[in-house]
């Protein structure tokens, strides 16, 4: 029954390595987002993306990349892990902002605490 | 500063009393958002009020709008131990990719 859903709950890895987060949504959703969380508690959007378009926040590193398998996926890719990547990991999902008839409220998996060494 | 900052960063009030947390935002908004962060879970929406209403009720939430001010409230009466948590606000303002802006969060403590 789980609305959203990520993997691995932990993940705790070497600098320079890669590694994904996977991201699923059962609620038929049209528009899924990562969210990077630091250790001040401090929520920064990283993506917004539906089945037409990516958006991606200007700030975030190229080494991050988000994968769309199908409608209701959304995984995050992070190539070259560096410390400061360390931080809790949220993916979310939305219907369609104006389908929605401007109810964007968004829905957020359990999370993914990334450690990196 | 950011877009969404919350006010106090803290509050540990007594069960049975308000706790009122602020939001103040930047930029224009369609629709502000208040969420909680349980420790260690993801964000639970609590309620979403829109740039054309100022004032909005659901159960204990009071959630009032002054886009005059850039700024909103959260009042949560007769908290309970359970509210203990962070709540967050979050705005979308004019961006494509419904994409929400959140800021720091107030920790809320409710001691019974």
């Amino acid at each position: 029954d789980t609305a959203v859903s990520q993997t691995p709950k932990y993940l705790v890895t070497q600098m320079g390595n890669d590694k994904s987060i996977k991201c699923e949504q059962n609620l038929g959703h049209d528009t899924m987002y990562w969210y990077k969380q630091d250790s001040k508690k401090f929520l920064k959007i990283m993506f917004s993306y539906n089945n037409k378009e990516l958006i991606i926040n200007e700030t975030v590193p190229n080494r991050f990349s988000p994968k769309s398998p199908d409608k209701a996926h959304l995984n995050l890719h992070i190539n070259s892990l560096e410390l400061g990547d360390s931080a809790v990991y949220f993916c979310a999902s939305s219907q369609e902002f104006r389908l929605a008839g401007g109810y964007n409220e968004q829905f957020f998996g359990p999370g993914t605490r990334l450690t990196v060494l | 500063s950011q877009q969404g900052e919350e006010d106090p960063q803290a509050l540990s009030i007594q069960e049975g009393e308000n706790a009122t947390m602020n939001c103040s935002y930047k930029t224009s908004i369609n629709n502000l958002q208040w969420y909680r962060q349980n420790s260690g879970r993801g964000l639970v929406h609590l309620i979403l009020i829109r740039s054309n209403e100022r004032e909005k009720h659901s159960g204990r939430l009071r959630v009032t709008l002054d886009t005059s001010k850039k700024s909103s409230s959260l009042l949560i009466t007769a908290s309970r131990a359970a509210d203990t948590a962070s709540y967050f606000c979050a705005t979308d303002g004019d961006n494509a990719g419904n994409m929400l802006t959140f800021g720091g969060g107030t920790r809320l403590m409710v001691k019974p």
